[in-house]
């Protein structure tokens, strides 16, 4: 199995423009994780989904982010308008049945 | 809620073992340990897992208090390859689901 698969792996935006960072989970995995992290707060959990409908979304920052999930193989994060404080990198994970959680390589944005 | 507290960093002598402690005094009798570890910003690859019992694979032991308020992750022979961030989760079960809450972790540096 590939593994979790994140696009693009790095992106550089200027403030105010929308972000659009993808995700595509392991196969036959039905819950999906979005997570960010930065020097200053650490991981933190955003959003996750189970069968692909959101289940908590608690840790969504503000209304700028929004999230989907269309099918069990992929996962959108939008960020518009985006802002320099939105710089950090941003997890996908997955996992079978609410077990291990497998991450993918993240999605470095800056936000200039 | 981090739920973990570890200490915020450790040094080890090459080839010999690293004992990572993990204290997690609230944890419940459902709730998992989990240990996971990111290298220089890549995604946080799972390590070992356990409820009750001494767990061991390919890559790590875990050692589980008998009152669970602690446990340790011990990497055998440590290498250069070993030098990362080690996160001890606590796993919590939901009604929606299982939530991974991931603390400050431990920077470990493998020592020529």
């Amino acid at each position: 199995d590939a593994g979790v698969i994140q696009s693009p792996r790095h992106e550089v935006t200027e403030m105010g423009q929308e972000v659009t960072l993808r995700c595509k989970p392991i196969s036959g995995h039905d819950y999906l994780f979005w997570y960010r992290q930065t020097m200053m707060r650490g991981l933190e959990l955003l959003i996750y989904f189970n069968n692909n409908v959101p289940i908590d979304d608690s840790g969504m920052p503000e209304d700028r982010f929004s999230a989907k999930m269309p099918n069990a193989s992929f996962s959108t994060l939008k960020i518009q308008p985006s802002e320099p404080r939105d710089s950090a990198v941003y997890f996908c994970a997955s996992t079978k049945a609410g077990e291990t959680q497998y991450f993918g390589p993240g999605t470095r944005l800056l936000v200039l | 809620d981090a739920k973990t507290t570890q200490p915020p960093s450790m040094d080890c002598a090459e080839g010999r073992a690293a004992n990572l402690p993990c204290n997690h005094s609230t944890i419940s009798g459902n709730e998992y340990v989990y240990w996971y570890r990111q290298i220089h910003s890549q995604g946080p690859q799972y390590i070992i897992h356990g409820l009750k019992n001494n767990e061991t694979n390919e890559m790590a032991s875990l050692i589980i208090t008998e009152d669970r308020k602690s446990s340790t992750l011990i990497l055998p022979h440590a290498t250069l390859r070993d030098t990362a961030v080690y996160y001890c989760i606590v796993r919590v079960a939901f009604n929606t689901g299982n939530q991974f809450y991931f603390g400050t972790g431990t920077s470990l540096t493998v020592i020529p």
